[in-house]
């Protein structure tokens, strides 16, 4: 099916573990995006790319390590969660428009963690 | 970082009623994009504008890029129960070079059918 999809949606660790949300596209969008949405804060910028191999931060990248060797996959990776990191994460990608004229970003169904 | 300001912030309204909620900044965006969030689920895009006092619609719901280009709304006429959910505006700056958007806190409705 094609899309935006992130897997798992559930997660549960315990504090000091590491823990990698996927995240994988099938529109060959050059730009990709990992979110945190939080009660009272909205959606924070983690990191993003704007094509493989080519990353970068985002407003609360601290914690938080990405990578990107193949333009269809992002993955997150929490080195050693805290709990503060229990959060809802979402990806998302946007299209590559050279002219300028697209910044529409389409969002997956999102990751639920919980640290304990 | 730089947010948006989104008002208002929760809205409780009767099946049948129009709603308007709009997002406001001290900064110029070249472009502003609408979306929902349904609960549990990822934001939706619902109307993306590019152009100072461009109008668009998307069925039942409106929306406007403000002439100053600081500022935004939407409004969503003759609601129904499935309008049930999280709006949220996004702008990119007009000095901004990369596909960073700056967000809303979000205005949360509910409709009483």
């Amino acid at each position: 099916d094609a899309g935006i999809t992130q897997s798992p949606r559930y997660k549960i660790t315990e504090t000091g573990r590491q823990v990698t949300l996927m995240c994988h596209q099938t529109w060959s969008h050059s730009y990709m995006f990992w979110y945190r949405q939080d009660l009272g804060h909205g959606l924070r910028l983690i990191y993003y790319s704007a094509a493989a191999d080519i990353t970068d931060k985002g407003e609360v990248p601290d914690g938080y390590v990405v990578s990107r060797s193949k333009t269809e996959n992002f993955p997150l990776t929490l080195e050693s969660a805290t709990r503060s990191q229990t959060s809802v994460y979402f990806c998302a990608s946007s299209e590559a428009i050279w002219t300028g004229d697209s910044y529409e970003q389409y969002f997956g169904p999102g990751t639920r963690l919980t640290v304990t | 970082g730089q947010q948006l300001n989104q008002s208002p912030q929760s809205m409780f309204i009767q099946e049948g009623e129009d709603v308007s909620m709009n997002c406001t900044s001290s900064s110029i965006f070249n472009t502003w994009l609408w979306y929902k969030q349904d609960p549990g689920e990822g934001p939706v895009l619902l109307i993306a504008l590019y152009k100072a006092g461009e109008l668009t619609s998307n069925g039942r719901l409106t929306a406007q890029f403000g002439i100053t280009r600081k500022d935004s709304f939407l409004n969503i006429s003759a609601s129904i129960p499935s309008d049930v959910g999280i709006y949220f505006c996004a702008g990119q700056l007009w000095a901004g070079n990369n596909r960073k958007l700056i967000w809303g806190l979000g205005t949360s409705l509910a409709v009483n059918p």
